[in-house]
């Protein structure tokens, strides 16, 4: 496997059911994040970890749960979800910034997780 | 608060024409930098072409280029010589102080 990879590709739950995604990235990266899509707006970010430290959390209801054992897989844990949670998971990784001029930390993406909400 | 904002939700290119996909943004910061992300319809989103803001000239990769404006706060992409595989979702994105800032992105669509 290479670059960054998310399981299960399509997930169909109810509202009182218990889910995991999974991401892992095979790139040596020490940050990972994911993003929520949904049709007609912007991607969200929801969470990032920075050297498996959770560093942002942009008010993501606690119904979601991320986990990162390691650097280079990330969970987002998902309980007693709600019809509008249905969306695309998009989990992404990169090489934190180093600082200074010439240096940024594109991001690698994976596929996603489409998700629907019952 | 950084937004970006892209105004064109679709657009329409024939084959082997040019297509610019335009993209504002507002920040108050002076070091940045912005990207063009490509998510074709199998949905894994990939780089296309990224410019520092500190540096006047403008990127180019291959078909792709960048017109960056940075007093104006733009950032079009230019696709020359479409071809049926950039048919895509395009998304402007905004990199400053560690975080990411998605614009709403542009379908586009390749006309054989």
């Amino acid at each position: 496997e290479t670059g960054v990879t998310q399981t299960p590709r399509h997930l169909v739950m109810g509202m009182t059911n218990k889910k995991s995604l999974k991401c892992e990235q095979h790139l040596g990266h020490n940050a990972m994040y994911w993003y929520k899509q949904s049709a007609k707006k912007p991607l969200e970010l929801m969470f990032v970890y920075n050297f498996k430290e959770q560093t942002e959390n942009n008010s993501v209801p606690s119904r979601f749960s991320p986990e990162c054992p390691n650097s280079s897989h990330l969970f987002l844990h998902l309980h007693t979800l709600q019809p509008e949670d249905s969306a695309l998971y998009l989990c992404a990784s990169s090489q934190e910034r180093s600082g200074g001029a010439g240096s940024y930390n594109e991001q690698f993406f994976g596929p996603g997780t489409r998700l629907t909400v019952l | 608060a950084q937004t970006v904002t892209q105004s064109q939700p679709e657009m329409s290119v024939q084959e082997a024409e040019t297509v610019t996909l335009s993209c504002t943004y507002d920040t108050s910061e002076s070091d940045y930098y912005l990207f063009w992300y490509k998510q074709p319809p199998s949905r894994q989103m990939i780089l296309v072409i990224r410019q520092e803001a500190y540096k006047q000239q403008n990127a180019t990769e291959n078909r792709f280029s960048v017109n960056f404006q940075k007093a104006a706060k733009s950032f079009s992409l230019k696709i020359s010589d479409s071809q049926l595989g950039d048919a895509a979702m395009y998304f402007c994105a905004y990199l400053g102080t560690y975080k990411y800032i998605f614009g709403t992105g542009t379908r586009l669509k390749v006309l054989a």
